[in-house]
């Protein structure tokens, strides 16, 4: 069954420095999101993306964030200067149809 | 804005035995759809069920079913039969039918199975 993939599943890094989480979505999927899941609470939307753009985003999402579709098979979120509150775990999802989302197993992301 | 309110943090149940899931939602919209996703602890989202807002039939799959309440705004979970292997986090999450189509997710319940 088609998967899609997160890279790393854990990142630790350092207050202020930049991490890209990569995910690799299901071939033919057309729609692409990022959602967040802080430790104990419930998975919060960040950003979707279709047709090479981003078609809406939270306010979660800002100038810290940024994503990308670079090589047409990958899609990455950027943090640019981490914060300590960014420390959550990251979802990428995917579907053909924007109704039925598949996620990936996430990326775990501690700022120390 | 929509919102997804799961009013039960924990619950816990003896295997084998059913158990029902709350949620409720709140939209002025009409065409969306309600999902159940699972999350174990390896913390991946699984969808274990979708339902159709258009649809009055309630959805169905194997030991899993809901009760979709249009007019209340409700959708609860009903697991028959629990195994050891439900034991998880469960987030009952909403998607309008229109615009990005992101997942509104409530704040989940956690359900322990015991044997």
């Amino acid at each position: 069954e088609p998967e899609v993939t997160q890279t790393p599943s854990h990142q630790v890094t350092q207050m202020g420095q930049e991490v890209i989480l990569r995910c690799v979505p299901i071939s033919n999927h057309l729609y692409f999101y990022w959602y967040r899941q802080i430790l104990g609470q419930k998975v919060e939307f960040l950003v979707s993306f279709y047709n090479n753009e981003i078609s809406e985003k939270s306010e979660i999402f800002d100038d810290q964030f940024s994503v990308e579709r670079p090589d047409g098979s990958n899609f990455t979120l950027k943090i640019r200067s981490t914060k300590l509150e960014d420390s959550a775990m990251y979802f990428c999802a995917s579907s053909e149809t924007a109704l039925s989302s598949t996620f990936g197993s996430g990326t775990r992301l501690t700022v120390v | 804005a929509q919102t997804v309110t799961q009013s039960q943090p924990e619950m816990s149940v003896q295997e084998a035995e059913t158990v029902t899931l709350s949620c409720t939602y709140d939209t002025s919209e009409n065409n969306y759809y309600l999902f159940w996703y699972k999350q174990p602890p390896s913390r991946q989202m699984i969808l274990v069920i979708r339902q159709e807002a258009y649809k009055q039939q309630n959805a169905t799959e194997n030991r899993f079913s809901v009760n979709f309440q249009k007019a209340a705004k409700s959708f609860s979970l009903k697991i028959s039969d629990s195994q050891l292997g439900d034991t998880a986090m469960y987030f009952c999450a909403f998607i309008l039918d229109q615009g990005a189509q992101k997942l509104v997710f409530g704040q989940g319940t956690r359900l322990t199975i015991n044997p």
